[in-house]
């Protein structure tokens, strides 16, 4: 059974902090993971991948993969109330990733 | 593009009535998925399409739920009989192999609710 695991949150923090949102995965052969956003009554949408041991940043974003200890996190830089959302961490398991596993999701609140 | 695109954006039906989602991934697109989401379990994958061809339905919950994808442009989700326990957000994402994310590109859902 592939699992993913997410902080329960709510995770508050205010406007300006970083905001740090964690992941853990059960099976070690995965390949490819990804964080999503989902605003409240809206569906998921992309916001980072990554698929290589190290950090990715993008913009406020960084996303953190350390495979040996099956842990990938997302990072918010100077976090702002539009961030506000539900942070859904998903893993791949082929090489595609297209056999995907969400997280229950970490929900993330940005204080003016 | 128009992005995926899902049918009926709401539907309230009886408990034991025939539920039809329906779904028309992006142009181009040669994997199709279809999701569950509700507030106990999360988002689930109920079962996805390769080039139209079921490749793993092994979440799809019981015999009352079934999936067709006739063509590359459409695909629908079946539940028959419906029960309370169904009501859920079933959502349908898209995504192509010769993508270099592998990133799902989600419609904007279909709330359902069994009385």
């Amino acid at each position: 059974q592939k699992e993913v695991e997410q902080n329960s949150g709510p995770l508050s923090v205010p406007e300006g902090a970083i905001a740090s949102l964690n992941c853990t995965y059960s099976d070690r052969g995965s390949q490819s993971f990804f964080w999503y956003r989902q605003y409240s009554g809206k569906s998921p949408e992309l916001i980072m991948f990554i698929y290589s041991n190290g950090d990715k940043e993008d913009g406020r974003f960084t996303a953190q993969l350390n495979k040996a200890s099956q842990y990938v996190s997302l990072l918010i830089r100077d976090s702002q109330p539009s961030d506000s959302a539900t942070y859904l961490c998903a893993v791949g398991f082929d090489n595609y990733g297209q056999n995907f596993v969400f997280g229950p999701g970490t929900r993330l609140s940005v204080l003016p | 593009d128009a992005g995926v695109i899902q049918s009926p954006r709401h539907e309230v039906t009886e408990m034991g009535q025939e539920v039809t989602l329906r779904c028309k991934p992006i142009s181009g697109h040669d994997y199709l998925f279809w999701y569950r989401q509700t507030m106990m379990r999360g988002l689930e994958l109920l079962i996805y399409f390769n080039n139209n061809v079921p490749i793993d339905d092994s979440g799809m919950p019981e015999d009352r739920f079934s999936a067709k994808m006739p063509n590359a442009s459409f695909s629908t989700l079946k539940i028959q009989p419906s029960e309370p326990r169904d009501s859920a957000v079933y959502f349908c994402a898209s995504s192509w192999t010769s993508g270099d994310t592998g990133e799902l590109f989600f419609g904007e859902g279909s709330r359902l609710t069994v009385l």
